[in-house]
């Protein structure tokens, strides 16, 4: 399916740094979730929002639904190195909720 | 959170022979789940969306008779990769949809290595 536009694709931080990625789409989503990914293993569930402009905090960790339906970001504050990984959007649309994720962030962080 | 479990979480078998995938919600019901492929450094990609008690849905270009789903509980899927070449071999992974309390949410299991020798 189609995906989202996810970026940056990559990013390289130093340990301490503030982290931003942002999915975007021209379609509208019911649903945003952020991911996030470890080598070899299966994306586990950062944060999940339901609502338009909802802003929504995990830890170190802040997501928002845009207030046009359209897109989502995720920040990172204060990284530290288990914060390397592979993060991914997704957003749910339509009444079956389909789904659709973006291609990825690859974060790497330096101590 | 939910529970979303896969067995195994890496098999090898032979060419041309078959291997089952399973996918297990431990802790919430699930009547729908999804089945994807991931290759090295790629996203996911959507195979098949399982749906308890009915046939699965095919993403376009997934060949149904080779990767065979099965929804027979609301806890359980099942992938059966038939006739499997080396090509199969990748990174499976399931995500099965928690209706509940959760609200609508996607949990994934911890994704299944496949090498076909």
């Amino acid at each position: 399916g189609q995906q989202l536009n996810q970026s940056p694709q990559s990013m390289f931080i130093q340990e301490g740094e503030d982290v931003s990625m942002n999915c975007t789409s021209s379609s509208i989503f019911n649903t945003w979730l952020w991911y996030k990914q470890d080598p070899g293993e299966g994306p586990v569930l950062l944060i999940a929002l339901y609502k338009a402009g909802e802003l929504t905090s995990n830890g170190r960790l802040t997501a928002q639904f845009g207030i046009t339906r359209k897109d989502s970001f995720l920040n990172i504050s204060a990284s530290i190195p288990s914060d390397v990984g592979i993060y991914f959007c997704a957003g749910q649309k339509g009444r079956n909720n389909d789904m659709r994720f973006g291609a990825g962030t690859r974060l790497t962080v330096k101590p | 959170g939910a529970v979303v479990s896969q067995h195994p979480s890496w098999v090898i078998c032979k060419s041309g022979t078959s291997v089952k995938i399973e996918c297990r919600s431990l802790d919430f019901q699930a009547t729908t789940m999804f089945w994807y492929r991931q290759f090295p450094k790629q996203s996911l990609m959507l195979m098949a969306t399982s749906n308890e008690g009915s046939k699965a849905t095919y993403e376009q270009g997934v060949e149904k008779d080779k990767f065979l789903i099965n929804h027979a509980s609301l806890t359980l899927s099942t992938l059966t990769v038939t006739s499997a070449h080396p090509e199969d071999s990748s990174f499976y992974i399931c995500s099965a949809r928690d209706m509940g309390n959760s609200g609508n949410t996607i949990y994934f299991g911890e994704g299944s290595w496949l090498t076909v020798v």
